[in-house]
């Protein structure tokens, strides 16, 4: 079955590790995002990647930081500069060219800093 | 303010009734419209999709959208317990170029319909 898997669905660290969220699609998509989900605020764009081995900076980058070195892959870390890294986090992905924009999204992973 | 307005709720009725769930939006520049839905802990999952301006209609949903007020909206009728679930209303500017890919996401509403 094609889609997104994210591991792990729920991680617990301390304050002041990093951390690092995996995202694995075998849809063949060129393009892949991750999104910050928290209570009441709707879905705000972190970072994202049209292609291999090139990614953008989305709404709040900051205390994040992001690799594309295969075409399938997309992990996100967490810093310790993240002042608030407590949330639920979507990694998504699309077909380049798509009139829809349609995003696909994994079943998220849920971190929370102690 | 923000580019895209939702009312998060929660909303909650009773099987059978018609939902209307709405978003209002301040960026003339949007062109394209989805609504999402998300169940619990889990990723959300397109629902609908729209381009102009007047009514979309997929079974028991109906996406309007109304560029000149910048409003848009999904009715659910003879709503069920299976629907309940947070709803998400996101837009973009266009599909290519730079914008591509790149939503604005409303807060989404919760929705409960029970039994």
């Amino acid at each position: 079955d094609g889609g997104i898997t994210q591991s792990p669905k729920y991680l617990f660290r301390k304050e002041g590790q990093n951390v690092t969220l995996s995202c694995e699609q075998n849809l063949n998509h060129d393009a892949m995002y991750w999104y910050r989900q928290d209570p009441g605020q709707g879905l705000r764009l972190i970072y994202y990647s049209q292609i291999v081995n090139d990614f953008q900076k989305g709404d709040i980058a900051e205390g994040y930081s992001v690799s594309r070195e295969k075409k399938e892959s997309f992990p996100l870390t967490v810093t310790s500069a993240q002042k608030n890294p407590t949330a639920f986090y979507l990694c998504a992905s699309s077909i380049r060219g798509l009139a829809t924009g349609e995003l696909f999204f994994g079943e998220g992973s849920r971190l929370t800093v102690l | 303010q923000k580019e895209v307005e939702q009312d998060p709720g929660p909303l909650s009725v009773p099987e059978g009734a018609i939902v209307s769930l709405n978003c209002t939006y301040s960026n003339s520049a949007f062109q394209y419209f989805m609504w999402y839905r998300q169940y619990s802990r889990k990723g959300p999952e397109l629902l609908m999709y729209t381009y102009s301006s007047g009514n979309k209609e997929d079974g028991r949903f109906t996406a309007q959208v109304d560029k000149s007020s910048k409003y848009i909206s999904l009715f659910i009728r003879d709503s069920q317990p299976s629907d309940s679930a947070t709803y998400l209303c996101a837009m973009t500017l266009n599909a290519g170029g730079t914008s591509y890919g790149k939503l604005t996401f409303g807060q989404g509403t919760i929705l409960t319909v029970h039994p």
